[in-house]
């Protein structure tokens, strides 16, 4: 079966790093996604990796490796408003996205 | 970026009445509409993809009579909820890809729309 995983939870403090680990296991393999949502709203794009390796953007890197079925979002130098859910999904074969729970990241001062 | 809105952003309503929740993409056309619900602390429930000019696809579990879904031109898709009961109540999100140049795999989000059925 398709299957995202990801930890329900992590705790960082302001202007530290964090990184979120996510893997999968999909029928087929199109692309990996980030994204981020603030309670009560929708998601909001962060990332999108389709080759292996890292990209940065901004505070916000995103990392894949195909051969293992993982990926991490790396956030750093931490803000209050990066408190959210972070969200990991794939999309299969069929171009379809499968999600992941989500990682509620709550940043303390 | 590729812009899509959704209308109402929250609405009430009484058990029993239908709910028409729209989805525009204001700045690209697309074929392929999504619509999800999520519950508090959940992620996302992908209920049916909508495609433009055919049938919607329903997810294993959704009742198509009961969220009824148009995808009548490249740029508008809506959701209707049918006789809607406080258990319908939620947080209901569409997305869209651009099917033209555009497309990149991204998907853009609506704001979403929560329904509270009382």
């Amino acid at each position: 079966g398709q299957n995202i995983d990801q930890p329900t939870e992590m705790t960082a403090t302001e202007g530290a790093i964090v990184q979120i680990n996510c893997t999968y296991q999909t029928s087929g393999f199109n692309g990996l996604f980030w994204y981020q949502q603030h309670a009560g709203e929708a998601p909001t794009f962060l990332s999108y990796n389709v080759l292996d390796g890292l990209e940065e953007k901004g505070r916000f890197s995103s990392f894949l490796s195909r051969s293992k079925g993982y990926s991490y979002l790396l956030l750093k130098e931490l803000q209050m408003k990066d408190s959210a859910s972070y969200l990991c999904a794939c999309m299969d074969s069929n171009y379809q996205l499968i999600w992941g729970a989500g990682t509620k990241l709550i940043i303390k001062p | 970026g590729a812009v899509v809105s959704q209308h109402p952003s929250r609405v009430i309503c009484k058990s029993g009445t239908s709910v028409k929740i729209e989805c525009r993409s204001l700045d690209f056309q697309a074929t392929t509409m999504f619509w999800y619900r999520q519950f508090p602390k959940k992620s996302l429930m992908l209920m049916a993809t909508s495609n433009e000019g055919s049938k919607a696809t329903y997810e294993q579990g959704v009742e198509k009579d009961k969220f009824l879904i148009n995808h009548a031109s490249l740029t508008l898709s809506t959701l209707t909820v049918t006789s809607a009961h406080p258990e319908d109540s939620s947080f209901y999100i569409c997305s869209a890809r651009d099917s033209g140049q555009g497309d990149t795999g991204e998907l853009f989000f609506g704001e979403g729309s929560r329904l509270t059925v009382l």
